[in-house]
């Protein structure tokens, strides 16, 4: 079971790009990398998915070096709606996915 | 990706009552699962709901604390029973989503549960 390490928070200003990067040393060759992200009083909601090298979608990227030990989730010109937690899962088979602490991101004005 | 629903939003009950938390999705799915997220923490999964078997528990959580039904594709409940005050949490249900293999999930908007 792969473990997480991701930084408890971090703090950014609207319009400024934030990298999330999570460090997954035990990943096992079938696993999937995958963020969620959660608001207050919200259920999580999937952001972005990947297995190696680069994804992008309308939302994050999302990138995986080589060796795939780590990975980082990119927010572009974040605004004050993306402060939230962000969570890195590593697994494959749903009973696998354990959600870490998460990062909480704080964005200001 | 799917609609879910949960009933109740929120609730306060007393010890030793229970509650039954429902959880409807839009479309039919094999897989459901219930995770609960104490004040302040991460969510924890409590079980996998799998329609026409029984729930697969998580280390730590048993049958007869939280029963669960998985009655049709479209719908499961989570009774959290015999309440005590470490019960306060939200309870949260999900189901598969993604392509094939890739364990993704959509979750609900969560029960908060407060437990006096």
């Amino acid at each position: 079971l792969a473990k997480t390490t991701q930084p408890i928070s971090m703090d950014s200003y609207e319009g400024q790009e934030v990298n999330i990067t999570c460090s997954h040393n035990n990943i096992a060759t079938n696993d999937y990398i995958t963020w969620y992200q959660q608001f207050p009083s919200q259920g999580p909601r999937f952001i972005i998915q990947g297995y190696k090298t680069k994804v992008t979608n309308e939302v994050a990227s999302l990138f995986i070096p080589a060796d795939r030990k780590s990975s980082t989730l990119s927010l572009p010109r974040v605004s004050l709606s993306d402060t939230a937690v962000y969570y890195c899962l590593v697994g494959r088979g749903y009973s696998t996915l354990t959600f870490g602490k998460g990062t909480m991101l704080l964005v200001s004005p | 990706s799917a609609v879910i629903s949960q009933k109740p939003s929120r609730d306060i009950c007393q010890r030793g009552t229970s509650l039954t938390i429902q959880c409807q999705v839009d479309s039919q799915v094999t897989m459901m699962f219930w995770y609960r997220q104490q004040p302040g923490q991460s969510l924890t999964l409590i079980a996998t709901a799998n329609q026409g078997s029984e729930a697969t528990y998580e280390s730590g959580f048993v049958i007869d604390k939280f029963p669960i039904s998985r009655p049709n594709l479209t719908f499961s409940t989570l009774t959290v029973s015999n309440m005590s005050p470490e019960d306060s949490s939200i309870y949260l249900c999900s189901v598969e989503g993604g392509a094939s293999g890739t364990d993704t999930q959509y979750f609900g908007p969560g029960t908060r549960l407060t437990v006096l």
